[in-house]
């Protein structure tokens, strides 16, 4: 089975501190995306990845950086968190070719960060 | 703009009931309709949808895509409590799993 890691599930920062989230996965895929999901606007994506040390821009990235130096991490960096970042942030993976079921894209868990 | 909409955005239904889930979108460009449950967790993968008015099936679940309505329904029949969930319905615009995201429809069904 496909697995996405995001090492951390809940967090609490202060306004103005250095935030990284972390993910991994295990299944060799090339791309890699982060998304933050907030209620009544759904899944919006930040920043996606098609290969090591590539990096592209999605729909909301101000505020945020991204880091791929190894193929099966993706890493989102708030540099000075603020109050509305505060959300639930996921990260996926995806393959170009669909497993048994038709998938191609498998989210972790999720991580709730709180900023105060 | 790229824009995936999704209707109702919340319902609540009692067992048994059978409801539909809507989704339209408008993009630039089109290559499939994905069709996910999201729990208080990762989105699972329900549907994978590129060609018009073939029906998706997975025991009370199916769904279908109209891509001259520019639309998709997601069916749930006899629903059970363990339904309730946030369903989402996002569009591949490029075969690049690059998705658009609808807000998607909070479904709770009460016993």
């Amino acid at each position: 089975d496909v697995k996405v890691t995001q090492s951390s599930r809940y967090l609490v920062k202060r306004t103005g501190e250095k935030v990284f989230l972390e993910c991994v996965q295990d299944m060799d895929h090339e791309n890699m995306f982060w998304y933050r999901q907030d209620p009544g606007l759904g899944l919006r994506l930040i920043y996606f990845s098609y290969d090591v040390k590539m990096k592209e821009k999605g729909d909301i990235p101000e505020g945020y950086s991204v880091s791929r130096e190894k193929k099966e991490r993706f890493s989102l960096i708030l540099e000075s968190a603020s109050t509305n970042q505060t959300s639930m942030y996921l990260c996926a993976s995806s393959s170009p070719h669909p497993g048994s079921d038709g998938n191609t894209i498998y989210f972790g868990e999720g991580s709730w960060l709180t900023v105060v | 703009e790229d824009k995936v909409v999704q209707s109702p955005l919340s319902l609540v239904v009692h067992e048994g009931d059978t409801v539909t889930l809507n989704c339209s979108y408008e993009v630039t460009n089109f290559r499939s309709l994905l069709w996910y449950k999201q729990e208080k967790k990762a989105p699972t993968f329900l549907f994978m949808l590129t060609s018009s008015g073939i029906e998706k099936k997975s025991g009370r679940l199916s769904s279908i895509l109209d891509k001259k309505e520019l639309s998709s329904i997601l069916n749930i029949t006899a629903t059970q409590t363990g339904d309730s969930a946030i369903y989402l319905c996002a569009v591949d615009p490029t075969g690049a799993n690059n998705l658009f995201f609808g807000t998607g429809t909070r479904l709770t069904v009460i016993p």
